[in-house]
């Protein structure tokens, strides 16, 4: 089983649409969570961190966690175009390496 | 400064040659980080530096050398790669580790 996986790509909504991504992990013990975004050609960029169960909110942008699934989800509400990316989910594992997962690539269609 | 700036953006080098990609954050963070990341792929951690000291190597060909020279500071020095080398290097630095990173824009490494 792979450490940190992410629901296939890839996904394509419509504009204004909430987008859902969604990602499991294997190491039980793992605390810190984070969602990074990459655009084509470009370095990942922070855009969640969470670390307890439940939803983080920022903006448009909402995280959720649930450790007993070993489960995280990013939930993208008002999908601009913009938003069209690969979005990365990484995982502080317990020897304190911080693992990507695959990445699932966004469409937003105008 | 929120910038972690890496140099240069591209490199090309031959199998023989000796080259050295430079990374650097003003930003107080004391992890520094060397991922390599391949077209179409997640990055993959290859060097994590805690306070200046390596803290973790996963394992990478002796041919990529780590050095944290101060805190600012961490280069990845490259002696007879392999075209399978060929990929983006991508510094990154947090406050410690554990959480969230900033990343440099990266190298884009090809080895002819």
């Amino acid at each position: 089983q792979k450490e940190v996986e992410q629901n296939s790509g890839p996904l394509s909504v419509p504009e204004g649409a909430i987008a859902s991504l969604n990602c499991t992990y294997s190491d039980r013990v793992s605390q810190s969570f984070f969602w990074y975004r990459q655009y084509s050609g470009k370095s990942p960029e922070l855009i969640m961190s969470i670390y307890s169960n439940g939803d983080k909110e920022d903006g448009r942008f909402t995280a959720q966690l649930n450790k007993a699934s070993q489960y995280v989800s990013l939930l993208i509400r008002d999908s601009q175009p913009s938003d069209s990316a690969t979005y990365l989910c990484a995982v502080k594992t317990s020897y304190d390496k911080v693992i990507f997962g695959p990445g699932t690539s966004l469409s937003v269609i105008p | 400064d929120t910038e972690v700036t890496q140099t240069p953006k591209h490199l090309v080098m031959g199998m023989t040659n000796k080259k050295s990609l430079k990374c650097e954050q003003h930003m107080g963070h004391r992890a520094m980080y060397w991922y390599k990341q391949k077209a179409k792929k997640p990055p993959e951690l290859m060097f994590v530096y805690s306070y200046e000291k390596l803290s973790i190597n996963e394992s990478v060909p002796s041919r990529f050398s780590p050095e944290c020279p101060n805190s600012s500071l961490l280069n990845l020095h490259l002696h007879a790669l392999q075209p399978e080398d060929s990929a983006l290097y991508l510094c990154a630095s947090s406050q410690v580790t554990g959480v969230g990173y900033t990343f440099g824009s990266g190298t884009r490494l090809t080895v002819v």
